[in-house]
């Protein structure tokens, strides 16, 4: 069993709507979430970055991470054509030991249709 | 405020031979990671260096080597080329500070073994 599961995709939805990313993982120990999100022939962009269970909000993006669940979340509102990439969710340990060790999920491909 | 500027961008060598790969980080960030990235296993961790001390390593054989300079800028070598080695290789540089946390990636080289 891989440490962090992501549905692979494709996904394909049309534009303005709500998209759903997940993310599993087995470790309770991981402490630090992150998404990123990738462009074809460009390194992995960050899009939101949290410690703690709950939501997190940045403009049309929502992350929401269940500890209880080992469950991560990503929501995409009102999206655009633009938002067509892969999206990463990544993950990290607690302590030092982990530190800058990331744990990348295999990335979801969405496509946002005009 | 620049990115993160890893050189160069693509690089094409013969298997057997040996390969350089540079990284300099965002001004003030002094923790720089490496990964690999491979249509197959996704992004993998290789090493992280933090004031010039490599402080995690992941499960790459001896022939991934890496090193950081006083002005937090670093460097992965490869020896002895395989073709399995041909993939893009990214690092990201973050502040070490998880409170405020996040990784930010470069564009990545893009490494061909012939």
């Amino acid at each position: 069993q891989k440490e962090v599961e992501q549905d692979p995709g494709p996904l394909s939805v049309p534009e303005g709507a709500i998209v759903s990313l997940n993310c599993t993982y087995s470790n309770s120990a991981f402490q630090y979430f992150m998404w990123y999100r990738q462009y074809s022939r460009k390194g992995p962009e960050l899009l939101m970055y949290t410690y703690s269970s709950g939501n997190k909000e940045d403009g049309r993006f929502t992350a929401q991470v269940d500890k209880s669940s080992k469950y991560i979340s990503l929501f995409i509102r009102d999206s655009q054509p633009s938002d067509s990439a892969t999206y990463l969710c990544a993950i990290e340990g607690r302590g030092s030991g982990n530190t800058g060790k990331l744990i990348f999920g295999q990335g979801t491909t969405l496509q946002v249709k005009p | 405020k620049a990115g993160v500027t890893q050189t160069p961008r693509y690089l094409i060598k013969t298997r057997g031979q040996q390969v350089t790969l540079s990284c300099s980080p965002i001004s003030g960030h002094r923790s720089v990671s490496w990964y690999q990235q491979t249509p197959g296993q996704g992004l993998q961790f290789l090493f992280e260096y933090f004031s010039e001390t490599q402080r995690n390593k992941g499960n790459f054989p001896g022939r991934f080597s890496g090193r950081q300079f006083s002005n937090s800028r670093s460097e992965m070598n490869v020896s002895t080329l395989e073709l399995g080695d041909s993939a893009l290789y990214l690092c990201a540089s973050s502040l070490g500070d998880r409170t405020i946390g996040g990784y930010t990636f470069g564009s990545g080289t893009r490494l061909t073994v012939v």
